[in-house]
């Protein structure tokens, strides 16, 4: 099955644990992005990588890394969480560019709860 | 900076009920637009990608039309069922590696 798979589902996590949401996607897309929701606001882009050791800052980049060694795997990294990163993170892949319009848009992940306490 | 705006921010219809919602736009340098279904406890699905002004899309009940010129798209779901309950987000399309999410439309349906 055609599928982004996002781990964990659900974090609790203290202050300053550095802590890793992994990222893996099966449809051999070029395009991964990390978004987060909070409530009342669109989802916000973090980072996105257009290619294997290609990547670029989104709207939302401070206290967020992400690497892309491998086309599959696009892990978000929070080296010192804060309470204000409390929030759902989604990671997405797409064929193509989503901002031009080709393909079908983008394919998320289920989704990950982090909270920072 | 850019904005994109949905309205309503939420809607409460009845089931059989046929209901439609707006997504705003810039006009300018416009490549796409997208629209995704988000339910509940899952992950947000794409509905439609759209490129061209006057574009339409159907699927099934659900359909989108497009005005690039004015910078909106309507979203309408003809004869509403409680298992269309959902956040409906749009997306626009820069042009590049970045889409623009508004904070979606919440659609409540009751049976």
């Amino acid at each position: 099955e055609a599928q982004v798979t996002q781990n964990p589902r659900y974090l609790i996590t203290v202050t300053g644990k550095k802590l890793t949401v992994t990222c893996s996607q099966n449809m051999n897309h070029e395009y991964m992005s990390w978004y987060r929701q909070d409530p009342g606001l669109g989802l916000r882009q973090i980072y996105y990588s257009m290619n294997v050791e290609v990547t670029d800052k989104g709207d939302v980049p401070e206290g967020y890394k992400v690497s892309r060694k491998e086309k599959r795997n696009f892990p978000l990294i929070l080296e010192s969480p804060s309470p204000n990163q409390t929030s759902l993170y989604f990671c997405a892949s797409s064929f193509r560019l989503p901002g031009l319009g080709t393909g079908n848009g983008y394919t998320f992940g289920s989704g990950t709860r982090l909270t920072v306490v | 900076i850019l904005n994109v705006e949905q309205s309503p921010q939420s809607l409460h219809v009845q089931e059989g009920d046929s209901t439609n919602f707006t997504c705003s736009f810039p006009s300018s340098n416009f490549y796409a637009l997208h629209w995704y279904r988000w339910e509940t406890a899952k992950s947000p699905e794409a509905l439609f990608v759209m490129t061209l002004n006057g574009d339409e899309k159907k699927k099934g009940r659900i359909s989108a039309t497009l005005n690039t010129k004015e910078g909106y798209s309507y979203l309408y779901i003809k004869g509403s069922q409680p298992e269309d309950s959902a956040t409906y987000l749009c997306a626009f399309g820069t042009g590049g590696f970045k889409t623009i999410f508004g904070a979606g439309t919440r659609l409540f349906v009751k049976a």
